[in-house]
């Protein structure tokens, strides 16, 4: 299967504790992105990546959160001193730009559960 | 990027075709009309896209109106497994970032 993979596709944690997810976007993409959802509601965008550049923050990543995509391939986003608010599905996609945006490609997402 | 409006939820029998609309109203020139779907405990799934002549591809159709105020995505022989939240979203050609805005879909039930 070469779509978009993610992990872990769950992760359980304490208040406070730090997690790092990873996602390998489809291999020829150039964009990728990071996306929150919340139980019943869409997806929300967090960040993305063209290359290893990051281009584009929303306001919902705040400095406990950090993503790096260093060699332009896999990218990895790190929340730390999680709290209960950090509770949500994280869904990573790819595409690829040339110039005009082609439909982007999800992953199953990362679980994470914060006790 | 304009906004859409769809309806909440619809069922559809099996077997049936599935017309889910959507408004967007605002929308400008150069926007194009996607659709993604997401399936319980999976990530969306890309299906259709258009700006303003009607497309088809295997999974469904994509009906614009000529003002392209509004669309309706067709899933001509819904199954069970076409049971998901539909997404349609508004983007531009060539939007610099590229990220969607998602909004509450609609909910689709097929029905046996």
């Amino acid at each position: 299967d070469t779509g978009v993979s993610q992990d872990p596709r769950h992760k359980i944690t304490k208040r406070g504790q730090n997690v790092t997810f990873r996602c390998d976007p489809i291999s020829e993409h150039n964009r990728l992105y990071w996306y929150r959802q919340t139980l019943g509601q869409g997806p929300e965008f967090l960040t993305y990546f063209q290359n290893e550049a990051q281009l584009e923050k929303s306001r919902l990543l705040s400095d406990r959160f950090s993503a790096e995509r260093p060699k332009g391939s896999f990218s990895t986003l790190e929340i730390q001193r999680t709290e209960q608010g950090d509770s949500a599905m994280y869904l990573c996609a790819s595409s690829l730009w040339q110039g005009r945006e082609q439909p982007q490609h999800f992953g199953d997402g990362t679980r994470l559960s914060i006790l | 990027d304009a906004k859409t409006t769809q309806p909440p939820s619809m069922d559809c029998a099996e077997g049936r075709a599935a017309n889910l609309p959507c408004n967007h109203s605002t929308i400008s020139g150069n926007e194009y009309v996607y659709w993604y779907r997401q399936i319980h405990s999976q990530g969306p799934q890309y299906i259709i896209h258009g700006l303003k002549n009607n497309e088809t591809n295997e999974m469904a159709s994509l009906i614009i109106t000529e003002d392209r105020k509004s669309s309706t995505l067709i899933l001509p022989h819904a199954t069970l497994r076409d049971t998901a939240v539909y997404y349609c979203i508004v983007l531009h050609g060539s939007s610099n970032t590229g990220k969607l805005i998602f909004g509450q879909g609609t909910t689709l039930q097929v029905k046996p």
